[in-house]
């Protein structure tokens, strides 16, 4: 299993321009989240799935979209990015909101906005 | 108030101490309580579930206090490798699932 997969891993944008950071799991997860991290901050949650066509918003939503079409796949949209959407995103997925399941993590996309 | 707040260190100790974080939670609905371990420029990576129980896992040891609202992270016989960002992850559910997480304590284990 490759586990949770984002891409790209870095990109720089222009203000203004547009993007979608991909994320994919193979491990048939119900659950999938999408987190961003600023430097010196723990991640706060952006959107959340809990199955394919349900999609639900985080704390920190303003600026993005998410679609879930398929169980795999979890693309974060950004429309119209500003500088302060540099982070780093991190993708994750976990089989239920079960208390004793793991969330597993993807390696992270860092996003810079000039 | 920051929903879930950790002591950000760093926390600097020599190989084989005994090391403990304790990280508060303002919430009292939270229901789910972690601890994962973030290398620099990595994703995180679960480390423990917390249980109302506490639990052990080799060296390290998680215990959840309700009444005072916080969890703690005791790591023995600290090990180089041990050197890392420990996050305190809370979670909830209602109509919506709620994850927060702390901000994170640098911990830094010397030769």
């Amino acid at each position: 299993n490759a586990g949770v997969t984002q891409t790209p891993k870095f990109r720089i944008l222009k203000i203004g321009q547009s993007m979608t950071l991909q994320c994919a799991q193979d491990m048939n997860h119900n659950y999938m989240y999408w987190y961003r991290q600023d430097p010196g901050m723990g991640l706060k949650l952006i959107y959340y799935s809990v199955g394919a066509g349900i999609t639900d918003k985080g704390e920190v939503p303003n600026g993005y979209n998410v679609s879930r079409s398929t169980t795999e796949d979890f693309p974060l949209r950004l429309e119209l990015a500003a500088p302060s959407q540099t982070s780093v995103y991190f993708c994750a997925s976990r089989l239920s909101g079960g208390s004793t399941d793991t969330q597993y993590f993807g390696p992270g996309t860092r996003l810079t906005v000039l | 108030r920051k929903e879930v707040e950790q002591d950000p260190g760093p926390f600097n100790v020599p190989e084989g101490a005994t090391v403990a974080f304790n990280c508060t939670y303002s919430n009292s609905a939270s229901q789910s309580f972690f601890w994962y371990r973030q290398d620099c420029r990595k994703e995180p990576k679960l480390l423990m579930s917390v249980y109302s129980s506490g639990n052990e896992d080799g060296r390290f040891t998680a215990q959840l206090n309700r009444a005072s609202q916080y969890i703690s992270l005791l790591i023995r016989d600290s090990k180089l490798s041990d050197s890392a960002t420990y996050l305190c992850v809370v979670e909830r559910y209602s109509s919506a699932s709620k994850i927060i997480f702390g901000s994170g304590t640098r911990l830094s284990i010397r030769p």
